[in-house]
């Protein structure tokens, strides 16, 4: 049982640049979400999903697009990168009705 | 204002101590309040969770919740070393899919 495996680990791109995270977690948890922390700032909610092709945005979606065609993956696309994106990047899973969330390692992306 | 404030320190105390982490809030519709501990370069992972008013307490750890004060605590005894870590608060309304974060106070435990 791997948890919420998150890759990549490290990340620099350049301005204008696209990329996408990859989340993926085998709990068969229905909820997912990812979170962008930056220092002072705490968590803050980027997109999350309650299911299989449904998905919603959070409190600082713009830049982001995600999709979920399974249960299990949850990818996060960078569609322009640009400076303001440099941050470290959580996915996060649970169950409905469940308080703990699980997070993966992160991905730490450096956007010059 | 955030909805969530928390001291982001660092707070350092010697090894032993009784040590004291406190978020305040202004939504009263929160019920769910979460504490989570965080490692350097680690994911948060959940430390202890209350709903509603009230204290919980597990082995170490006591987390308090003054909703009349919009006013959440975490306790920890005879801390460790191995307890340096940043610690986040978090709550929600009704459930735990949209949690509310504070910003996380960085706990150094000196032998």
């Amino acid at each position: 049982n791997a948890g919420v495996t998150q890759t990549p680990k490290f990340q620099v791109l350049k301005t204008g640049q696209s990329m996408t995270l990859q989340c993926a977690q085998d709990m068969n948890h229905e909820y997912m979400s990812w979170y962008r922390q930056d220092p002072g700032m705490g968590l803050r909610l980027i997109h999350y999903s309650v299911g299989a092709g449904i998905t919603d945005q959070g409190e600082v979606p713009n830049g982001y697009n995600v999709s979920r065609s399974t249960t299990e993956d949850f990818p996060l696309r960078l569609l322009s990168a640009a400076p303001s994106q440099t941050s470290v990047y959580f996915c996060a899973s649970t169950s409905p009705g469940a308080y703990t969330q699980y997070f993966g390692p992160g991905t730490r992306l450096t956007v010059l | 204002q955030k909805e969530v404030e928390q001291d982001p320190g660092p707070l350092s105390v010697p090894e032993g101590a009784i040590v004291s982490l406190n978020c305040t809030y202004s939504n009263s519709a929160f019920q769910y309040f979460m504490w989570y501990r965080q490692y350097s370069r680690k994911g948060p992972e959940l430390l202890m969770y209350t709903y509603s008013s009230g204290n919980k307490e597990d082995g170490r750890f006591t987390a308090q919740v003054d909703k009349s004060s919009k006013y959440i605590s975490l306790f920890i005894r005879d801390s460790q070393p191995s307890d340096s870590a940043t610690y986040l608060c978090a709550m929600s309304k009704d459930s735990n899919y949209q949690l509310i974060w504070g910003a996380g106070t960085k706990l150094i435990i000196k032998p």
